[in-house]
């Protein structure tokens, strides 16, 4: 069992507002990631953190910013949501890189209306 | 950048009976994973391979480096199996951290 943990699960929200994902993760792993999937549609990498106070963007550009100010934490928020922000987005973490195991939490899927 | 495809994009089975699922990419890799993911979205990593073959309970992963290829098998499918199964690889081009993952397979098992 994995213990990485997002919230809110499931956010629905008017257009304009500002909004955080949270994320956490107790294994001491010093990458994390976060993913957006659409329906049917493969995970896209849209933030990554190899360590405290190291971020860089994925290859799916994003409007949302994260941070990364404690080793277990590492919220993603978006200034002003709009409707095309609608979308699944998945929190991850691992140990090392691309060859070893990814640890995904359960999600939030965001609904901007 | 690795690119990923799978196959077949929709799979539906009869409870018991073997189930086979395929990964091609483009580029060479170290590793590649297979992950499962439920409906309700969560994923959970099912393996990570870079040679011969690998097996937990009804769940056997294989890849063939040099043809690019990897299966993932399910012996003995039931119900609870239903879910999207997603290879991913590791991105081309330098980056030592990004995955490019496929579309997935859906599979459906009925009772």
């Amino acid at each position: 069992e994995a213990d990485i943990y997002q919230t809110p699960r499931y956010l629905v929200i008017g257009t304009g507002k500002k909004i955080t994902l949270e994320c956490s993760q107790t294994m001491g792993h010093d990458k994390m990631y976060w993913y957006q999937q659409d329906p049917g549609m493969e995970l896209h990498l849209i933030h990554y953190s190899y360590g405290v106070n190291s971020t860089e963007k994925g290859d799916l550009s994003s409007e949302s910013t994260v941070s990364r100010i404690r080793t277990e934490h590492f919220p993603l928020t978006l200034e002003s949501a709009r409707p095309s922000h609608t979308s699944q987005y998945l929190c991850a973490s691992s140990r090392g890189t691309a060859t070893d195991t990814q640890y995904f939490g359960p999600g939030t899927r965001l609904t901007v209306l | 950048k690795n690119e990923v495809e799978q196959s077949p994009q929709n799979l539906t089975a009869q409870e018991g009976e073997f189930i086979t699922i395929n990964c091609s990419y483009s580029v060479g890799i170290s590793a590649l994973h297979w992950l499962q993911q439920h409906p309700g979205g969560g994923i959970v990593s099912l393996f990570m391979l870079s040679s011969g073959k690998k097996k937990h309970g009804r769940l056997i992963a294989t890849i063939n480096i040099q043809e690019k290829h990897s299966s993932l098998h399910i012996t003995a499918s039931h119900p609870r199996d239903s879910a999207v199964y997603i290879c991913a690889v590791p991105n081309s081009g330098g980056s030592n951290y990004k995955l490019t993952f496929g579309k997935g397979t859906l599979l459906t098992v009925n009772p």
